[in-house]
């Protein structure tokens, strides 16, 4: 595998499933990133994992919830999700190193579309 | 705050016409970073370019050409002598100089007609 792969690609669920999306990146990155995209949206950061660490929840619902075990491994757990939150749900990742190389491009997975029933 | 506007929603153009991507954005940052991303029907983005602020130089990669107006807060993307392989939905984003957060256009969709 190479770059940024992201289990399932597509997702059916009622609202009351559990369900877990799944984010794996064979760059040797060391951030990973959750984004929501919606037909009517611009693309929207979720959340942002650095060297393992939560550094940026971008007002999201507790319904959603990230998981990030290693550098190179993101989870986002969905429980009792709304119709509205069917979407496009991206993982990227960057190299990021502290203080610097906040420059650099982040990669992106094909993402999982879910659809909420 | 920061903000990326991509005016044009959509754009349909007949391949080997040339088309511009329009983006603007709005930061009180005086160091940024712009990016182009691709996104093709299979859903995963892809990058295309970065520029930083202190860097005005236009750049040419094949058929692809930017053009960064500092001036204007403009980051155009232009395409030229199209082919059906560029249909996508570009986007446009920005990255100001503190935190990981990289603010996106509303993207634009390029369709290319044989």
């Amino acid at each position: 595998e190479t770059g940024v792969t992201q289990t399932p690609r597509h997702l059916v669920m009622g609202m009351t499933n559990k369900k877990s999306l799944k984010c794996e990146q064979h760059l040797g990155h060391n951030a990973m990133y959750w984004y929501k995209q919606s037909a009517k949206k611009p693309l929207e950061l979720m959340f942002v994992y650095s060297l393992e660490e939560r550094v940026e929840n971008n007002s999201v619902p507790s319904r959603f919830s990230p998981e990030c075990p290693n550098s190179s491994h993101l989870f986002l757990h969905l429980h009792t999700l709304q119709p509205e939150d069917s979407a496009l749900y991206l993982c990227a990742s960057s190299q990021d190193s502290g203080a610097g190389a906040i420059y650099n491009e982040q990669f992106f997975g094909p993402g999982t579309r879910l659809t909420v029933l | 705050a920061q903000k990326v506007t991509q005016a044009q929603t959509e754009i349909s153009v007949v391949e080997k016409e040339d088309v511009t991507l329009d983006c603007v954005y709005e930061t009180r940052d005086t160091t940024y970073y712009l990016f182009w991303y691709k996104q093709p029907p299979s859903g995963e983005l892809v990058f295309l370019i970065r520029r930083n602020s202190f860097d005005e130089q236009n750049e040419i990669s094949g058929r692809y050409s930017w053009n960064f107006q500092k001036s204007t807060s403009s980051f155009n993307f232009t395409i030229t002598a199209s082919q059906v392989v560029d249909s996508a939905v570009y986007f446009c984003a920005l990255r100001g100089n503190a935190g990981n957060m990289l603010t996106f256009g509303g993207g634009t969709r390029l369709m290319v007609k044989p």
